[in-house]
């Protein structure tokens, strides 16, 4: 089955701890991206890549990092300088086969603080 | 960027019409839908490329205004499935192709 696969589905970070988020996908896209989303907002673009070993800051990067070593794989690491992580994230990647590069999401990953 | 959508929440008994609105601030190359039930992803459900496109699918349609920059979502004799929160996503002409750039939802609860 082709899909994006997102793990864990929980996540707890303590203050001062870095935690990563990963994200996985098996449909050959070329582009993928990180959103976070909060109560009652839109979807926010923390990072995106276009290309293995390349990528670029959204509108909210500062306190998030990523790497894009395979193209398969695209983790996010929430650092202890985000300082209100508490969110959802949503990995997609894009599909550049059809026309207009439809984004397909992944099932997201809840990140509270304790 | 960001393009503005309204209203921010519409309340409907199963049967009833409703359309959702999305407008922006610069010229459009497409407009993509997507519906996410609580708790879970954004589901894609269809992207519009050119002005005066009108697309559906069952009893759910949309249509571009490149003109006006705006697109809307048609959902006629709604049915409890429906219940979500929709999102338009827009990629301005010229910028870098795939940046989407998100509304902040209608919430649509359809009550039986």
């Amino acid at each position: 089955d082709g899909g994006i696969t997102q793990s864990p589905k929980y996540l707890f970070r303590k203050e001062g701890q870095n935690v990563t988020l990963s994200c996985e996908q098996n449909l050959n896209h070329d582009a993928m991206y990180w959103y976070r989303q909060d109560p009652g907002q839109g979807l926010r673009l923390i990072y995106y890549s276009q290309i293995v070993n390349d990528f670029q800051k959204g509108d909210i990067a500062e306190g998030y990092s990523v790497s894009r070593e395979k193209k398969e794989s695209f983790p996010l690491t929430v650092t202890s300088a985000q300082k209100n992580p508490t969110a959802f994230y949503l990995c997609a990647s894009r599909d550049s086969g059809t026309s207009g590069e439809t984004q397909y999401f992944g099932p997201g990953t809840r990140l509270l603080v304790l | 960027q960001q393009p503005v959508q309204s209203p921010q929440a519409v309340i409907l008994r199963e049967g009833e019409d409703a359309v959702i609105n999305c407008s922006s601030s610069k010229a459009l190359y497409s407009v993509h839908w997507y519906r996410q039930k609580h708790g879970e992803a954004p589901v894609f459900l269809m992207i519009l490329l050119k002005g005066g496109e009108q697309k559906g699918h069952e009893k759910i349609s949309a249509s571009f205004n490149e003109k006006k920059q705006q697109s809307s979502l048609y959902l006629t004799a709604s049915q409890l499935s429906y219940s979500g929160t929709y999102f338009c996503g827009t990629v301005d002409r010229g910028s870098t192709l795939g940046r989407l750039y998100f509304g902040r939802g209608t919430q649509l609860t359809v009550w039986p």
